[in-house]
């Protein structure tokens, strides 16, 4: 069955530096993996998606995702953080069987002045 | 497009009210979700539908969850009678496919309140 296990449920920075969100994967095949944004009171918007074509992924806002295989990783980064970042992100796999969205526990982006 | 429209935004109940939730996917999107998102239990898919017809409903947690489609752009999903162990937010979301290759647009949800 496919997981994802993202290892901080709480990160924070200081507006203007470097975010990294990490999540982990359990995939017996190649998998198809997400992250999701939700803001305060707000419905999820997609960040960015991988399925199985370039390892690096650009997705919306200036972040971006690497598919590293060897470590069954895909890390959400951004160089530098805005204010506007701060939210809860989810790191999602498809779960090729079912065809369903298996969401990580999310992790809560905290970024300071 | 205006995306994916959920009514009402908030609802606060009474135990053993009917509540029903609505949503409104996006044109052209044949794939509807209803998720529910808990502090304890994160989101959980309860049904999802391809072109109107339930496809998968075994995360609907019991017999007083019930959710239809009944035309391309409206769905409901009803829960009756209503308990406090309900409350929660509960996200509509449409895609043009599931699997892999699909992102999925979400509502901005509806905060259920059971008292």
């Amino acid at each position: 069955a496919q997981s994802v296990t993202q290892l901080d449920s709480h990160v924070s920075v200081s507006e203007g530096t470097p975010v990294l969100l990490r999540c982990n994967y359990s995939s017996s095949y190649s998998p198809s993996l997400f992250w999701y944004v939700q803001h305060p009171n707000k419905g999820l918007q997609l960040l960015l998606k991988y399925t199985s074509a370039a390892t690096l992924v650009k997705g919306i806002n200036g972040f971006e995702a690497e598919f590293k295989k060897s470590e069954t990783s895909f890390h959400l980064t951004k160089p530098s953080a805005h204010m506007s970042d701060a939210a809860e992100y989810f790191c999602v796999v498809s779960d090729r069987n079912t065809d369903k969205l298996i969401f990580g526990t999310g992790t809560r982006l905290q970024v300071f002045p | 497009d205006a995306g994916v429209i959920q009514s009402p935004r908030h609802e606060v109940t009474e135990m053993g009210q009917e509540v029903t939730l609505r949503c409104k996917p996006i044109s052209g999107h044949d794939y509807l979700f209803w998720y529910r998102q808990t502090m304890m239990r994160g989101l959980e898919l309860l049904i999802y539908f391809n072109n109107n017809v339930p496809i998968d409903d075994s995360g609907m947690p019991e017999d007083r969850f019930s959710a239809k489609m009944p035309n391309a752009s409206f769905s409901t999903l009803k829960i009756q009678p209503s308990e406090p162990r309900d409350s929660a937010v509960y996200f509509c979301a449409s895609s043009l496919g599931v699997g892999g290759n699909y992102g999925y647009t979400f509502g901005s949800g509806t905060r259920l309140t059971v008292v």
